[in-house]
């Protein structure tokens, strides 16, 4: 069954560094979403993408946070400069999108410490 | 803004009995339900979901009700094992599929 990859599975930054997380979705899946998960506590949606375009994006993803689909496979996560409040585990997730109503396919994550 | 409330935080059942978690939501956009479970350090895996014009489904021993009058929907869990402890989540998707809120989860401990 094909999966979402995620890479790494745990990257160290300190604070202040600029991170890139990195994501292969699924390969006919047309919708894109990363969300973050602080230890211990719930998912929380950061952004959904789709033709290329951010098509809904939460509170928390402010401007230090931008998402791109530099190739045809893969869908990156970038974080401008660090906070310790963004350690976290990351998921990645698609979706096929002929239907609105089916389901999202999740990553292993990408667990990020900042120091 | 959108929420989804998720009751019990925790929910410890013996190994038999059945275990029941309750979600609400706030958006009356939402058309989808999923129900994640979660297991330490692992990604969310889905474990069933309902669909808006759906009001039960089930598949083995877990079903998932919906009263979309209400807002609510529910997760049940019978002939509960211990290998269903983990962290459950609900979650609602707003209509178009962009936005996911997940619950606060549940833990649930299945003593043997």
């Amino acid at each position: 069954e094909p999966e979402v990859t995620q890479t790494p599975s745990h990257q160290v930054t300190q604070m202040g560094q600029e991170v890139i997380l990195r994501c292969v979705p699924i390969s006919n899946h047309l919708y894109f979403y990363w969300y973050r998960q602080i230890l211990g506590q719930k998912v929380e949606f950061l952004v959904s993408f789709y033709n290329n375009e951010i098509s809904e994006k939460s509170e928390i993803f402010d401007d230090q946070f931008s998402v791109e689909r530099p190739d045809g496979s893969n869908f990156t996560l970038k974080i401008r400069s660090t906070k310790l409040e963004d350690s976290a585990m990351y998921f990645c997730a698609s979706r096929q999108g002929l239907r609105s109503n089916q389901p999202q396919h999740f990553g292993d994550g990408t667990r990020l410490s900042i120091l | 803004g959108e929420n989804v409330e998720q009751h019990p935080s925790t929910l410890s059942v013996q190994e038999g009995d059945s275990a029941v978690i309750k979600c609400t939501y706030s958006d009356s956009a939402s058309n989808y339900f999923p129900w994640y479970k979660q297991e330490l350090g692992k990604r969310p895996q889905l474990i069933i979901d309902i669909r808006s014009n759906v009001g039960e489904k089930k598949d083995q021993r877990i079903a998932v009700t919906l009263n979309k009058t209400a807002k609510h929907f529910s997760l049940h869990i019978t002939e509960t094992q211990p290998e269903d402890s983990a962290v459950y989540f609900c979650a609602a998707r707003n209509t178009g599929g962009f936005k996911t809120i997940f619950g606060a989860g549940t833990r649930l401990f299945v003593k043997a």
